[in-house]
């Protein structure tokens, strides 16, 4: 079974509006933590934000925000004021717990989002 | 610039080679990751190192080794490559042996 899943692989968004990229998780773990990462085209893999599993509060950042979900296993990230920057490959990312000799992330497919101006 | 350093940041081989990517993490990071990011297996862990030593293993196939020196920085090795290999390999780094990662820029691979 798939762990991190993310069901959206592309999205258009128009520039200044808002949008949710959608991200469910598996595990048994009661203590675990879920990050967001950007990838450009460049490549490169730019953290955005993380939210612990006993945190009460949904995490922001900025235009960044994690709509968390304990109860239905969802880690949504949604994206105020959209720019034409924010187009990227967006990857929800699950560290668990039973892991705690390591530090390891797994992650889901990504979803593409698109800016139109 | 996240302060992980990974080179080359190109590279093309034929298969059967050997090559060796290069990781620096962030100054005063003590744990290096491998991942590796192909287009059919999505984004995956390869090895964890902590202070010199490994911490954690995940789908890291046996002609692939690494090892993290006293300096902290780290190196990948990839042995008798296959056209399957080529990838875009990302180094990444955190404070200790948990917290977030910072990921360098990646290495992509292409192999002949």
């Amino acid at each position: 079974a798939q762990k991190i899943t993310q069901t959206q692989p592309g999205m258009f968004v128009q520039e200044k509006e808002a949008v949710t990229l959608d991200c469910t998780y598996d595990t048994s773990d009661q203590s675990y933590g879920l990050f967001w990462y950007k990838q450009p085209s460049s490549g490169e893999m730019i953290f955005l934000i993380y939210q612990g599993s006993y945190d009460e509060q949904n995490a922001t950042e900025g235009r960044y925000s994690l709509n968390f979900q304990k109860a239905r296993k969802s880690a949504n990230l949604v994206i105020s004021a959209s720019q034409l920057g924010d187009s990227a490959m967006y990857f929800c990312a699950m560290r668990e717990s039973r892991y705690n000799a390591g530090n390891m992330l797994t992650f889901g497919g990504g979803t593409r989002l698109m800016v139109k101006p | 610039d996240s302060g992980v350093t990974q080179t080359p940041k190109h590279l093309i081989t034929a298969t059967g080679q050997r090559v060796t990517l290069r990781c620096s993490p962030r100054s005063g990071d003590l744990s290096v990751y491998w991942y590796q990011q192909s287009l059919d297996q999505g984004l995956q862990f390869l090895i964890q190192y902590y202070n010199g030593e490994e911490r954690a293993k995940g789908n890291i196939l046996e002609r692939f080794s690494a090892q993290q020196f006293p300096d902290l920085h780290s190196e990948l090795n990839l042995s008798s490559l296959e056209l399957g290999d080529s990838a875009l390999y990302f180094c990444a780094s955190s404070p200790g042996p948990s917290g977030e990662l910072f990921f360098g820029e990646g290495s992509r691979l292409t192999v002949l």
